[in-house]
């Protein structure tokens, strides 16, 4: 079945620095999903794409749709405290299931 | 509420032991998903209804696993004779379904904590 892969797992960094993370699909995505998910949460929505070369920003954040349509990037800019948690790209699998990535882990030192 | 909401929130019980896990979905959300995440690890999809029709059972990892989906609205996932690998976060997931772009964006509960003694 259809699988992706995100990298990297996971990455420390400096309250204020940029983040970027990707990730990859064997298979043709015409959608992607971007989700947080905060400890004991459950995942929340921080970006929708649906075609591919499309750019589009949430706050600090943005995400591309690879023009491959086998990957996406998610960029987090001046990143905060808040902003540590787990990352999680999505893609329709078929008809309306979803596959999620592993996820990429962020911790955001002070 | 406005939001999916799930009961209850953590789960203890003893190996071979029944449970079930309980979803609500937002009001007017026709597809309502469950998904399993183990301790550090991504979502694995267990089963998805959609309106009236047969659900897509295809994630389910065993015949100990069912779930239901009265009236197109609250959902029962049922976990029978209970292993110790069956401890996880149960997520449920409901969007507004019916194909089209912004109807396939999932909102999730908080889930429900299971452990398996």
């Amino acid at each position: 079945g259809q699988q992706l892969n995100q990298s990297p797992q996971s990455m420390f960094i400096q309250e204020g620095e940029d983040v970027s993370m990707n990730c990859t699909s064997s298979s043709i995505f015409n959608t992607w999903l971007w989700y947080k998910q905060d400890p004991g949460e459950g995942p929340v929505l921080l970006i929708a794409l649906y075609k591919a070369g499309e750019l589009t920003s949430n706050g600090r954040l943005t995400a591309q749709f690879g023009i491959t349509r086998k990957d996406s990037f998610l960029n987090i800019s001046a990143s905060i405290p808040s902003d540590v948690g787990i990352y999680f790209c999505a893609g329709p699998s078929y008809g309306q299931n979803f596959v999620f990535g592993p996820g990429t882990r962020l911790s955001v030192l002070p | 509420g406005a939001g999916v909401s799930q009961s209850p929130s953590n789960k203890v019980t003893e190996k071979g032991k029944d449970v079930e896990l309980r979803c609500d979905p937002i009001s007017g959300h026709t597809a309502l998903y469950w998904y399993r995440q183990s301790l550090g690890q991504g979502l694995e999809f267990l089963i998805y209804f959609q309106g009236n029709s047969a659900p897509d059972k295809s994630g389910l990892p065993s015949d100990r696993f069912s779930a239901e989906r009265t009236g197109g609205s609250v959902s029962t996932l049922t976990i029978q004779r209970t292993q110790q690998e069956d401890s996880a976060v149960y997520l449920c997931a409901s969007s507004l379904g019916g194909g089209g772009r912004v109807n396939n964006e999932q909102f999730f509960g908080p889930g429900t904590r299971l452990t398996v003694l």
